[in-house]
């Protein structure tokens, strides 16, 4: 199975602030890699997909990159509606398999 | 505009058994591979299973192979998971999830049922 390890596993930053959260897969995954935001008592929301491509709708300070095992999701400015929980996700093979999270909170 | 609409969850005894179904709108099932994605409370997210657009052969998590079916009516524009043998390890909400025609990265999500096993 392919395991997704995400970093940091929580964080806190004001608002302004930039984030960079990371996605590392246990062997390669081409760009077959989605983020996702989660917010408390709501169903997960698309930000990035193929690695890189931003869902429709999905404010421009999100970006995503990377390929191969190593990947990034970048919030340039970040907002009050942006604190929540983010997930990743390899659809390289199955088991489709989700890094365990990261939580960003309001320092 | 793409909706899933989950339902079917509840409370149920560990052995027993129980049928999601997600309604689906805004789109044509029969194009689409679909999957299940579980949350567990206060948990992270886990893939139950995911199948095909044309109803081809099926994927399932170890966790829940030979006790859950995933399955499709295309001209009811749903899709089902069947489950039995339930653990109390399979409480969790139980997402639908819409991928895209050509790989399996979730595109939508339903809003979720809730499934308690419990004695």
């Amino acid at each position: 199975d392919i395991q997704m390890t995400q970093s940091p596993s929580s964080l806190s930053a004001s608002v302004g602030d930039r984030v960079t959260i990371t996605c590392r897969a246990s062997q390669g995954i081409s760009t077959w890699l989605a983020w996702y935001q989660q917010k408390p008592g709501k169903a997960p929301k698309l930000l990035i997909y193929t690695a890189s491509t931003l869902q429709s709708g999905v404010p421009s300070r999100f970006s995503g990159s990377g390929s191969g095992t190593d990947f990034t999701l970048t919030i340039s400015s970040l907002q009050p509606e942006d604190f929540a929980t983010y997930y990743c996700q390899q659809a390289n093979r199955f088991p489709l398999t989700f890094g365990g999270g990261t939580k960003v909170d309001i320092k | 505009e793409v909706q899933l609409l989950d339902s079917g969850g509840g409370l149920v005894q560990p052995g027993g058994s129980l049928r999601l179904s997600c309604v689906a709108s805004g789109f044509t099932l029969s194009s689409y591979a679909m999957s299940w994605v579980r949350q567990a409370p206060g948990k992270g997210l886990e893939w139950v299973s995911s199948i095909t657009g044309g109803g081809g052969a099926p994927y399932y998590a170890d966790s829940v192979k030979g006790r859950f079916t995933i399955s499709r009516d295309n001209s009811r524009s749903t899709l089902y998971l069947q489950m039995s043998s339930l653990r109390v390890e399979d409480t969790a909400i139980y997402y639908c999830a819409k991928a895209h025609v050509s790989d399996w990265l979730v595109r939508d999500w339903g809003q979720g049922t809730l499934v308690t096993v419990s004695s």
